[in-house]
């Protein structure tokens, strides 16, 4: 089975704290995605990456940044936390072979990591 | 750009069959997704229709899909309270390494 783990379920950080959130797949998976989820809104894509050391803005990476230095990590960072940033964190991953490769274009997720910040 | 359109919530009785309705602007699609995800977990596939099909059956979903109008529907039969969960419609757009695009998710609310 496809695992995504995200290495914290929870976090609690003040205003202007550095933050990370770590993300591992085992599935040699050559796409990951960070999205956020908030009530009413949905999944928004911060940022995602299709190979090592790529990626690529999402629909709101502002306030955030990414780091993907092996195939299997992507990272998300917030350099400075503010409370508006405060929501559920889900990690994807997913393969690039399209069709041919018999892609569904599925993505996996991890369990989420929710984040408040005070 | 894309868009993904479903309403946010749908309650239902025990035992009834639920209907969640989607509607997409993409018609470029190749797939297209429904996820369920339960409280406090991340997203899980629950099944996913090719967009040159009409309907996908599996146990208890039925996936029907309407390509000329763009809409999606999943009917739940004999709905149970395991089902109760936020389900969401996703699309390809056309694939590539951006992803999927995604509904808001709507709350399958299960009425006693």
């Amino acid at each position: 089975d496809v695992k995504v783990t995200q290495s914290s379920r929870y976090l609690v950080k003040r205003t202007g704290e550095k933050v990370f959130l770590e993300c591992v797949q085992d599935m040699d998976h050559e796409n990951m995605f960070w999205y956020r989820q908030d009530p009413g809104l949905g999944l928004r894509l911060i940022y995602f990456s299709y190979d090592v050391k790529m990626k690529e803005k999402g629909d709101i990476p502002e306030g955030y940044s990414v780091s993907r230095e092996k195939k299997e990590r992507f990272s998300l960072i917030l350099e400075s936390a503010s409370t508006n940033q405060t929501s559920m964190y889900l990690c994807a991953s997913s393969l690039n072979g399209g069709l041919i490769r018999g892609d569904t274009g599925e993505l996996f997720f991890g369990e989420g990591s929710r984040l408040t910040v005070l | 750009g894309e868009d993904v359109e479903q309403s946010l919530f749908l309650s239902v009785r025990e035992g009834d069959s639920s209907v969640i309705n989607c509607t997409y602007t993409d018609s470029s699609s190749t797939y297209l997704y429904w996820y369920k995800q339960e409280p406090g977990a991340g997203l899980q596939l629950l099944t996913y229709i090719f967009s040159n099909m009409d309907m996908k059956q599996d146990q208890r979903l039925t996936v029907l899909l309407n390509k000329k109008d763009k809409h999606l529907s999943l009917r739940i039969a004999d709905t149970q309270t395991g089902d109760s969960a936020i389900y969401f419609c996703a699309e390809d757009s056309g694939g590539g390494a951006d992803g999927l695009t995604f509904g808001k998710g709507t709350h399958l609310i299960i009425q006693p």
